[in-house]
């Protein structure tokens, strides 16, 4: 059980694109729903936290016009990466939780992105 | 602030060895999961330890807690090749703090066949 999905595993594109990313949450439903960033042999890095039908919440230096999470319900969450410059190269890895923050999160495989 | 610094960095054993990661921390927290990585993967929930809680097992696991010293350990017995992965320790803050995981850097282990 506690199953993740996350789409697309890898991307591609020129710089200016704008990259759409999914989460879902295939068996339960997750009451909240993080976005990570990770540098290679780095930690993550959590960009924000999204509760379904309220705003995102974002971690400082985090820029919410850049990076759109959007949790419309409580199997999926978006995010966007707007006009993609190579610096947002990256792996992206969203993580979902069913119900109180004592229960464990549930991570996908994440994305690879690369901008070239 | 960064919380949740593991060593060792880097850990290297052969196959059938114990691995023990230790993890610590600075805050105040709610519970200490503990999470293992495949290279370009997501992460794999591994255990969860409350903070009135002592020790945990789950098979070849073990996790320690101890909150005076703000410290965890993760205890891999009888490794296999299999284990070889990165392990990332994370802290849950006390609800007035939110909801967040805060990650350690994570202890890279090889499991040498």
């Amino acid at each position: 059980g506690a199953v993740v999905s996350q789409h697309p595993s890898r991307v591609i594109c020129k710089s200016g694109t704008s990259v759409k990313i999914e989460c879902r949450s295939l068996d339960f439903q997750a009451t909240t729903m993080f976005w990570y960033r990770q540098f290679p042999k780095q930690s993550l890095m959590l960009m924000a936290t999204s509760n379904e039908g309220s705003k995102a919440t974002y971690e400082q230096g985090v820029e919410k016009d850049k990076f759109l999470i959007n949790h419309a319900s409580l199997t999926l969450s978006t995010l966007t990466v707007t006009s993609a410059h190579p610096e947002d190269s990256s792996f992206y890895i969203c993580s979902a939780r069913e119900g109180q923050s004592n229960q464990p999160q549930h991570f996908g495989d994440g994305t690879r992105l690369s901008i070239l | 602030s960064q919380q949740g610094e593991e060593d060792p960095q880097a850990l290297s054993i052969q196959e059938g060895e114990n691995a023990t990661m230790n993890c610590s921390y600075k805050t105040s927290i709610n519970n200490l999961q503990w999470y293992r990585q495949n290279s370009g993967r997501g992460l794999v929930h591994l255990i969860l330890i409350r903070s009135n809680e002592r020790e945990k097992h789950s098979g070849r696991l073990r996790v320690t807690l101890d909150t005076s010293k703000k410290s965890s350990s993760l205890l891999i017995t009888a490794s296999r090749a299999a284990d070889t992965a990165s392990y990332f320790c994370a802290t849950g803050g006390e609800e007035t703090s939110g909801s967040r995981l805060t990650f350690g850097e994570g202890t890279q282990l090889t499991v040498n066949p």
